[in-house]
């Protein structure tokens, strides 16, 4: 089974500190990605990598970076936090970005972060 | 543009009846994916099915039924004799060709509640 795993299921930080968020999945997959749920907006991608080092930006990037040093491990960083980051964060990796039934994106349980 | 909408924001039904959930998806791509996940109340997303666009053969399994309808472009999910556990938000989401990242459009999310 493919696992993904978060480091916080919650989290509360004060306006301006500095965030980090993890993500390990322990399948060897290349692909991993980050998402934002907010009520009545579904997900929404913020950045994604195929590859250790690599990312692209999604769809919302702004305010956030994220990090690849390790193919397990995806971080997304919310440099300084503001209130409308407010939200339930998901990570996801698949295994291949192919087009085929390897692209299938596994989720991790979620992280949801308060900024106060 | 890609877009995926589920009309239904929240449908409730007693254990037993069947429930049908809408996806209606928009996209200039002729290969492309579909996709049904659900979170449960825990907020991890599971994956449910994936489907290519040149695959219109309806599936079933167990309890859960999808009907693909290129024509209407429509992609439902139909859960026969509904039980408590079947209660989650559900997302129907597209993706394109593996040349745009396989990135997931996700609709809004229809919230289930089944109710003894």
């Amino acid at each position: 089974d493919v696992k993904v795993t978060q480091s916080s299921r919650y989290l509360v930080k004060r306006t301006g500190e500095k965030v980090f968020l993890e993500c390990v999945q322990d399948m060897d997959h290349e692909n991993m990605f980050w998402y934002r749920q907010d009520p009545g907006l579904g997900l929404r991608l913020i950045y994604f990598s195929y590859d250790v080092k690599m990312k692209e930006k999604g769809d919302i990037p702004e305010g956030y970076s994220v990090s690849r040093e390790k193919k397990e491990r995806f971080s997304l960083i919310l440099e300084s936090a503001s209130t409308n980051q407010t939200s339930m964060y998901l990570c996801a990796s698949s295994l291949s970005l192919a087009g085929g039934p390897l692209d299938t994106q596994y989720f991790g349980p979620g992280t949801r972060l308060t900024v106060l | 543009a890609q877009k995926v909408t589920q009309a239904q924001t929240e449908i409730s039904v007693v254990e037993k009846e069947d429930v049908t959930l809408d996806c209606v998806y928009e996209t200039r791509d002729t290969t492309y994916y579909l996709f049904w996940y659900k979170q449960p109340p825990s907020g991890e997303l599971v994956f449910l099915i994936r489907r290519n666009s040149f695959d219109e053969q309806n599936e079933i399994s167990g309890r859960y039924s999808w009907n693909f309808q290129k024509s209407t472009s429509s992609f439902n999910f139909t859960i026969t004799a509904s039980q408590v556990v079947d209660s989650a938000v559900y997302f129907c989401a597209l993706s394109g060709p593996y040349n745009q990242g396989g990135k997931l459009i996700f609709g809004q999310g229809t919230e289930l509640s089944v109710k003894p």
